[in-house]
């Protein structure tokens, strides 16, 4: 199985300033038809994942422009500009190059 | 707006078989640019995918669970099932069903059900 790792585990940030998270995968993710099928989840408190950004730096439908999300191969970033109140939650990277499907651990974004 | 709605108990016995039923609706469950998927989670921890069906019926299962579950498709429901036998309370957990948007259009998890959490105890 692809191993995905996320750093770092858990974000204080402090409203409007930016946050950064990493993930890491054991494997390339890119597919042999030329893309990298990997994307970033957001988990707010007792809701279901909601798909943030896909094919590395794709945002989906409705989500904010101060989320981004970049790299390459095994190592990727989602970035958030400024954060807001309604960030708070946690964030998960997803590879779905290779089944079966994986998870990073999720990073608990919180405001200091 | 296609939605997903997950149904079945919430608490099942130790050994037995786990069924667990998603309904699509606002779209078909048929179109061949997507696939249906179970996540799991168990409580306080991450996600995990458990395994895939196509429209066609065809299958991946996760290896950690491959001899124990089984994902079946209804199109006439417009629904997909899992199947999880032998059951102990490590498979305590909120159970999703997805869609996955297929690798020509997002290659991702674009809808998710609500969950439903499943608890095995005696």
């Amino acid at each position: 199985d692809i191993v995905m790792t996320q750093t770092p585990l858990s974000s204080p940030v402090t409203l409007g300033q930016p946050a950064s998270i990493s993930c890491r995968s054991s494997q390339s993710l890119l597919n042999s038809d030329g893309n990298t099928y990997l994307s970033w989840l957001q988990q707010r408190p007792g809701q279901p994942p909601r798909l943030l950004i896909y094919k590395v730096s794709k945002r989906f439908s409705g989500v904010p422009e101060r989320f981004s999300g970049s790299g390459a191969g095994t190592d990727f970033t989602l970035k958030i500009s400024r954060v807001e109140a309604e960030d708070v939650g946690v964030y998960y990277c997803l590879q779905v190059t290779h089944f079966p499907f994986t998870f990073g651990q999720g990073t608990k974004l919180e405001i200091k | 707006q296609l939605q997903l709605q997950e149904s079945g108990p919430g608490l099942v016995k130790p050994s037995e078989t786990l069924s667990l039923t998603c309904t699509v609706s606002g779209g078909s469950i048929t179109n061949s640019d997507y696939y249906w998927i179970w996540i799991r989670q168990p409580p306080g921890k991450g996600l995990e995918c458990v395994g895939r069906i196509d429209y066609s019926g065809t299958t991946y299962y996760s290896p950690s669970l491959n001899s124990r579950i089984t994902l079946s498709l209804d199109a006439s429901e417009n629904q997909f099932s899992l199947r999880l036998s032998s059951l102990t309370a490590a498979d305590t957990a909120v159970y999703y069903c997805a869609r996955l948007a297929g690798w020509s259009v997002e290659g991702s998890f674009d809808i998710w059900g609500q969950g439903t959490m499943v608890t095995v105890s005696s």
